[in-house]
């Protein structure tokens, strides 16, 4: 099936620093997803993409998804305590078909960890 | 108003039981979802569900057994309760035309002792 690798797997940064992740896959994606779960909640997303090269800004969130559609990037400037959670990439999971019937696989996550 | 609620937060049993964990969703939207979330954080889907009618089975013991009984609902019922189902699992829903990405339930935390 579908995969979908994060990388780094966790980060422990310092207030005010930028933070870059990534998420690459096996197969090519045509939408990718980039959600953030809060500690004891379920996760909230954050930028939907669309399009190879899209480049879609939410705030200080910045994603990119790649060329080859293969990959997307998650970028977060001047970082904050409250940017601290777990981030996922999600994309749809497509069947022999060629439907996904709305399943979406998710990577396995990048934990953020920010000093004050 | 909360979008998608789930109930109960926290459930804790012992091995065996049977038990149930219950999802509202005030979206309009079409389309439900159970996912597990494993001790690593991973999210893998269990269940879909389209206007009640199941979309989505995967390869989840058949002691899970999700019953949607209209569009706005997507309960889980577990039989005979095993310590490798505790996990956090998930509700979410979505639009039919999904792209825009789920709305999830903020987790119940099953723990069976």
């Amino acid at each position: 099936g579908q995969q979908l690798n994060q990388s780094p797997q966790s980060m422990f940064i310092q207030e005010g620093e930028d933070v870059s992740m990534n998420c690459t896959s096996s197969s090519i994606f045509n939408t990718w997803l980039w959600y953030k779960q809060d500690p004891g909640e379920g996760p909230v997303l954050l930028i939907a993409l669309y399009k190879a090269g899209e480049l879609t800004s939410n705030g200080r969130l910045t994603a990119q998804f790649g060329i080859t559609r293969k990959d997307s990037f998650l970028n977060i400037s001047a970082s904050i305590p409250s940017d601290v959670g777990i981030y996922f990439c999600a994309g749809p999971s497509i069947n022999a078909g060629g439907t996904s019937y709305g399943k979406l696989t998710f990577g396995q996550g990048t934990i953020l960890t920010v000093h004050p | 108003d909360t979008a998608v609620s789930q109930t109960p937060k926290y459930l804790v049993t012992q091995m065996g039981n049977d038990k149930s964990i219950k999802c509202e969703q005030n979206l309009g939207h079409d389309t439900m979802y159970w996912y597990k979330q494993d001790s690593k954080k991973f999210l893998k889907i269990m269940f879909s569900y389209n206007n009640k009618e199941l979309i989505i089975n995967e390869t989840v013991p058949n002691r899970f057994s999700p019953k949607s009984p209209d569009k706005a609902h997507l309960n889980l019922h577990i039989n005979s309760l095993e310590l490798g189902d505790s996990a956090v699992y998930f509700c979410a829903s979505s639009p039919d035309g999904w792209n825009y990405g789920y709305t999830f339930g903020s987790g119940t935390r099953l723990t069976v002792v």
